[in-house]
């Protein structure tokens, strides 16, 4: 059963504190993207990834947001340093070019920053 | 700028009800239109999707009703049951580009 892994499921840290969040996409698929939903703002893209390259990462502040790609099966989402707004939940997809468009999501990292 | 507007923000409907969720769009270069639900605490999960070519798309309960010249398309829940309470988003995409235009998500509450 396929599916994308995303860990920690759960993560409270406080305010200044570095945040790593990693997903395992699902294997063969080549692109991968990340979000972040809140109440407010509902799903937005953060930034997406086609065969490891970044394509886009317009949906991210720059200044404290870094996401990467160290290899096929795991894409990682960092924030340095975290603030309380950016609690939120991050979802992490991955779907295959070329493919119908699906993307499958994993079950996402709560971010509470206090 | 909201590629794709969604509404309602939140429906109920009594159980067997038919809730429909709207959802609207403005770039014609869109050819793949999918319904992501999502229960809490899980990630949006696929439910139905269709293509310009047709109208509309049925899949069990749920049809998808596509109205290419006015560039609106919505989801229909026939029979609705308390476990379809969820929210639903509607998205947009062009083939090749992989990227979804998500709608900001309609809450959707089922009375038994």
């Amino acid at each position: 059963d396929a599916r994308v892994t995303q860990t920690p499921r759960h993560k409270v840290t406080e305010m200044g504190q570095e945040v790593t969040m990693r997903c395992q996409p699902i294997l063969g698929h080549n692109t991968v993207f990340w979000y972040r939903q809140t109440m407010m703002q509902g799903l937005e893209l953060l930034a997406y990834f086609r065969n490891r390259a970044p394509l886009d990462d317009s949906g991210m502040p720059k200044d404290r947001f870094s996401a990467e790609m160290p290899d096929a099966t795991l894409a990682t989402l960092k924030i340095q340093p975290s603030e309380p707004r950016d609690s939120a939940v991050y979802f992490c997809a991955s779907g295959l070019q070329g493919g119908k468009g699906t993307q499958y999501f994993g079950p996402g990292t709560r971010l509470t920053v206090l | 700028q909201q590629q794709v507007k969604q509404s309602p923000q939140s429906l109920i409907v009594q159980k067997g009800g038919i809730p429909i969720i709207n959802c609207a769009y403005e770039n014609t270069a869109f050819d793949y239109f999918p319904w992501y639900q999502q229960f809490p605490g899980k990630g949006p999960a696929l439910l139905i999707a269709i293509r310009p070519d047709v109208s509309e798309k049925k899949e069990g309960r749920f049809t998808i009703s596509f109205n290419k010249s006015a560039k609106q398309f919505s989801l229909h829940i026939m029979d609705s049951q308390p476990g379809d309470s969820a929210t639903y988003f509607c998205a947009a995409s062009k083939t090749g580009a992989n990227n979804l235009f998500f709608g900001t998500g309609t809450r959707l509450t089922v009375i038994p």
